[in-house]
């Protein structure tokens, strides 16, 4: 059983491009989660979402940020017209719909966006 | 909001040594979910130790396990016999009663010395 896939691993835009990161959920895994982690810092937690739904996004910037499902292929984290602050390491974590409510999160390798 | 602290930026042991990591947190919920993710230079977030808040019994994984005081909100972890492949990032992450996202500590940079 494949483990959560994201590709690129490494990512490299000029300011004012648009970035789109992608992650692969293991099988079987309907829950998507995305992080973001900042040199010297821990995760923090950008959006939760299920297929075709974006469940939680509290923690995404309210502007140039977005995240999808869809219901077939693989969850998008878009970012437009990218930033130097946006540069960091973008994880993505799946979960299965019910393991017995502990709802373990699994996570993939990150992509590492660099903003030139 | 929860709030997890971190308060060991770094730490460094011999190797067979003991260490214990330290973890506080802040919530209001009663049922909730603590972890404990190692980060190696890979970047890669292993899942190292996981405990239930409304389970009593500290949990334990092989050469760790974890001291849960729900009432102190602490929790922290215990490395036995340490190697030198447990040199990581460890962090503590808190998970409320729902499939949430994880609330993740600053992190403690963990070195085991030859």
């Amino acid at each position: 059983n494949a483990g959560v896939m994201q590709n690129p691993r490494h990512l490299v835009r000029r300011r004012g491009q648009e970035a789109r990161l992608r992650c692969s959920p293991m099988k079987g895994h309907s829950h998507v989660y995305w992080y973001r982690q900042l040199p010297e810092e821990g995760l923090k937690f950008m959006v939760y979402l299920q297929k075709e739904n974006i469940i939680d996004e509290s923690g995404m910037p309210k502007e140039r940020f977005s995240a999808e499902f869809p219901k077939e292929g693989p969850s998008i984290l878009r970012i437009q017209q990218v930033v130097r602050g946006d540069s960091a390491a973008y994880f993505c974590a799946s979960s299965p719909p019910d393991s017995g409510s502990s709802y373990e999160q699994y996570f993939g390798p990150g992509t590492r966006l660099t903003v030139t | 909001a929860q709030t997890v602290t971190q308060s060991q930026p770094e730490m460094s042991v011999q190797e067979a040594e003991t260490v214990t990591l330290s973890c506080t947190y802040d919530t209001s919920e009663s049922n909730y979910y603590l972890f404990w993710y190692k980060q190696p230079p890979s970047r890669q977030m292993i899942l190292v130790i996981r405990q239930e808040a409304y389970k009593q019994q500290n949990a334990t994984e092989n050469r760790f396990s974890v001291n849960f005081q729900k009432a102190a909100k602490s929790f922290s972890l215990k490395i036995s016999d340490s190697q030198l492949g447990d040199t990581a990032m460890y962090f503590c992450a808190f998970r409320g009663g729902g499939a949430d996202g994880l609330t993740f500590g600053k992190g403690t940079h963990l070195i085991i010395q030859p």
